[in-house]
């Protein structure tokens, strides 16, 4: 069964420190995909990245970085010198190949995160 | 933006009474998506849509019907609504990438309370 699991339930920061929120997986499938989303107070989800299963580049983007490792099943984001406006609920979440054209996504319970000035 | 519209954004209505909330896409992609949002929970899918007229289950059916009679709309039903349907919905669709692999994007959410 898939499963997605942020063990982080919030994580409070002053600005400019670094933070890594993290995500463990769980899947029979050899090709997946891996997601995260930005939830800010406004309420909308913002995609943030999508990485396939069979590409374990790590990937940055401005601050924010993943890191992919299949070993240990982990997809962990870093926001590196954070800001104000990165305060938001962070999920994270996994689907399999042929689910619904990969739209069928399995959530974790997100992690609230925020950055005081 | 990848042109979801979601209506209506804010809903009260009460117990028994159906409702319909209503996504658009503008650019004809093949797959949406209807998703609840509920503290605790996280998000959960409740129906999906590969094509006009073809629907099926997610994980939280029970109490909701769709329907897609046009490419560009995807309706959600709640026959006769609960109090534990109070939620946020969130539509989605799927996007074809460049490389293998598609990403979902969320419209902008519809509050709904029943009370």
């Amino acid at each position: 069964a898939q499963k997605v699991t942020q063990a982080q339930t919030e994580i409070s920061v002053v600005e400019k420190e670094d933070v890594t929120l993290d995500c463990v997986y769980e899947t029979r499938d050899t090709t997946y995909y891996l997601f995260w989303y930005k939830q800010p107070p406004s309420g909308e989800l913002v995609f943030l990245i999508r990485r396939n299963s069979f590409d374990e580049q790590n990937e940055i983007s401005g601050r924010y970085s993943w890191n992919f490792q299949k070993s240990t099943s982990s997809f962990n984001f870093t926001i590196t010198a954070s800001q104000v406006v990165d305060s938001a609920v962070y999920f994270c979440a996994l689907s399999e190949a042929d689910g619904g054209s990969q739209g069928n996504l399995i959530f974790g319970k997100g992690t609230k995160l925020s950055v005081k000035p | 933006d990848a042109g979801i519209t979601q209506s209506p954004r804010h809903k009260v209505t009460e117990t028994g009474t159906p409702v319909t909330l209503r996504c658009h896409q503008t650019e004809n992609h093949r797959y949406m998506y209807w998703y609840r949002q509920d503290p605790g929970h996280g998000l959960r899918l409740i129906h999906y849509s590969y094509g006009v007229k073809d629907t099926d289950k997610g994980e939280v059916s029970d109490g909701y019907s769709v329907s897609r009679s046009k490419t560009e709309d995807f309706l959600l039903t709640l026959e006769s609504a609960t109090s534990s349907q109070t939620s946020v919905y969130f539509c989605a669709i799927s996007v074809e990438g460049p490389r293998s692999g598609n990403t979902i994007y969320f419209g902008e959410g519809s509050w709904l309370t029943v009370v």
